[in-house]
């Protein structure tokens, strides 16, 4: 089946500085989405991408959808303390319904 | 709040036996999704269903079936639990949009 391979696994940075994170896929996918999943919560909406080479920001979020429709990537600009949290990237292919296939997760921690 | 509810937050039980989790959807979304996340496996798709209907079925244990009643809430039912069932089942639901997931039923089988 579909894999999706998230990096990096986990992150420790410092209050203020920008993070990365990418998913990379075998396949192609129509949708990318970033959620993002706290302690004792289900994963939150962030950002939904539905066009190869779309960024789209949200706040301090930025994300694109790759051009091969094949992987996709998650900015972060000036972290705060409650960006803590695992951020997973979720592709949609259109011809396997709305099934959502989810990477497997970066961890962020953020030093204030 | 993602207005998807889930009950109950927490169970605990043993090997061999039956749970059901049970999950509202969003007002309005006619489709509901359970997921499986584990350590080792992660975030795993289980079934879909829409309006009633089973609708996509992906990972999904012969052990396990799910059901979406007229009023659309669903239930995910476990059977002859293993020790590798526990887990966190998450219920999640989409209208025309993006799915919208619920807080979660940890299980715990000892």
């Amino acid at each position: 089946g579909q894999q999706l391979n998230q990096s990096p696994q986990s992150m420790f940075i410092q209050e203020g500085e920008d993070v990365s994170m990418n998913c990379t896929s075998s396949s192609i996918f129509n949708t990318w989405l970033w959620y993002k999943q706290e302690p004792g919560e289900g994963p939150v909406l962030l950002i939904a991408l539905y066009k190869a080479g779309e960024l789209t920001s949200n706040g301090r979020l930025t994300a694109q959808f790759g051009i091969t429709r094949k992987d996709s990537f998650l900015n972060i600009s000036a972290s705060i303390p409650s960006d803590v949290g695992i951020y997973f990237c979720a592709g949609r292919n259109n011809n396997a319904g709305n099934m959502l296939t989810f990477g497997g997760g970066t961890r962020l921690m953020v030093k204030p | 709040d993602s207005g998807v509810t889930q009950t109950p937050k927490h169970l605990i039980t043993a090997t061999g036996q039956r749970v059901t989790l049970r999950c509202s959807p969003r007002s309005g979304d006619l489709s509901v999704y359970w997921y499986q996340q584990s350590l080792d496996q992660g975030l795993q798709f289980l079934i879909q269903y829409y309006n009633g209907e089973e609708r996509a079925k992906g990972n999904i244990l012969e052990r396990f079936s799910a059901q979406q009643f007229p009023d659309l809430h669903s239930e995910l039912n476990l059977s002859s639990l293993e020790l590798g069932d526990s887990a966190l089942y998450f219920c999640a639901s989409s209208g025309s949009g993006e799915q919208y997931f619920g807080p979660g039923t940890r299980l715990t089988v000892t």
